[in-house]
């Protein structure tokens, strides 16, 4: 049962802004940072954002993410058919001995 | 640029020991700072960060499988391995092994490597 808790859908057609939210605790997201992965079926993996906000190189802008108190979020600009993946979000928990914790995922379909 | 590549056998059979290794290139197991990673995805299931192990040789496991797992680097090779002991069905998932570059964070993985599969079966 994963403690970081995201919306198990979300949908949006080309050229849309859509929003995956990524709720935990204050032991969790509260206390640390958050990095979200993009994972399409087959293939590895991939570190979106890091330390809340951050893109790694390579990364479009598209992709953006934010973190408020103990939920954090991530947007996608400008829709395309490619973003149709699955999404994680990914933090620690201090109050489990820096467990490293992933979102149940959220599955994104571009309509 | 960094490379990992998972190696080990498709299938275990129940009872017996998973061992996968984790083939590093374009970096040094032993570099100060480095978290190595292992993450498993059960069919249809989510991502679960399984244990990593610090440069150093100290390592973290996740408490559901503390008593199993085992995790070591191998400087020589310049590789890192796990070991979990005693599978069951439920332990059949597909092994990533991963690791950073862009911060010293083990929540923060921007190298992967490819995934292997396991199944537990008889």
């Amino acid at each position: 049962q994963s403690m970081l808790t995201q919306p198990p859908s979300a949908s949006g057609t080309p050229g849309q802004r859509v929003t995956i939210s990524c709720s935990g605790s204050g032991s969790s997201i509260g206390s640390n940072t958050v990095s979200w992965y993009q994972h399409l079926p087959g293939t590895a993996p991939k570190l979106l954002i890091y330390a809340n906000n951050r893109r790694p190189s390579g990364v479009p802008d598209r992709f953006s993410g934010s973190k408020s108190g103990t939920s954090a979020s991530l947007a996608v600009s400008g829709l395309q058919s490619e973003d149709e993946a699955d999404y994680y979000c990914a933090s620690r928990d201090d109050s489990l001995n820096g467990l490293v914790l992933f979102g149940g995922g959220t599955r994104l379909t571009v309509l | 640029q960094v490379q990992l590549q998972e190696s080990g056998p498709g299938l275990v059979r129940p009872s017996q020991t998973l061992s996968l290794s984790c083939t590093v290139s374009g970096a040094s197991v032993s570099s100060g700072g480095s978290y190595w990673s292992w993450i498993r995805q059960h069919p249809g299931k989510g991502l679960e960060l399984i244990g990593y192990i610090y440069y150093d040789g100290s390592a973290y496991y996740t408490p559901s499988l503390k008593s199993r797992l085992n995790l070591s680097i191998h400087m020589s090779q310049n590789q890192f391995s796990l070991r979990l002991t005693s599978v069951t069905a439920a332990d059949s998932a597909i092994y990533y092994c991963a690791t950073h570059t862009v911060t010293p964070e083990p929540h923060a993985l921007d190298i992967w490597g490819r995934g292997t599969m396991v199944t537990v079966s008889s």
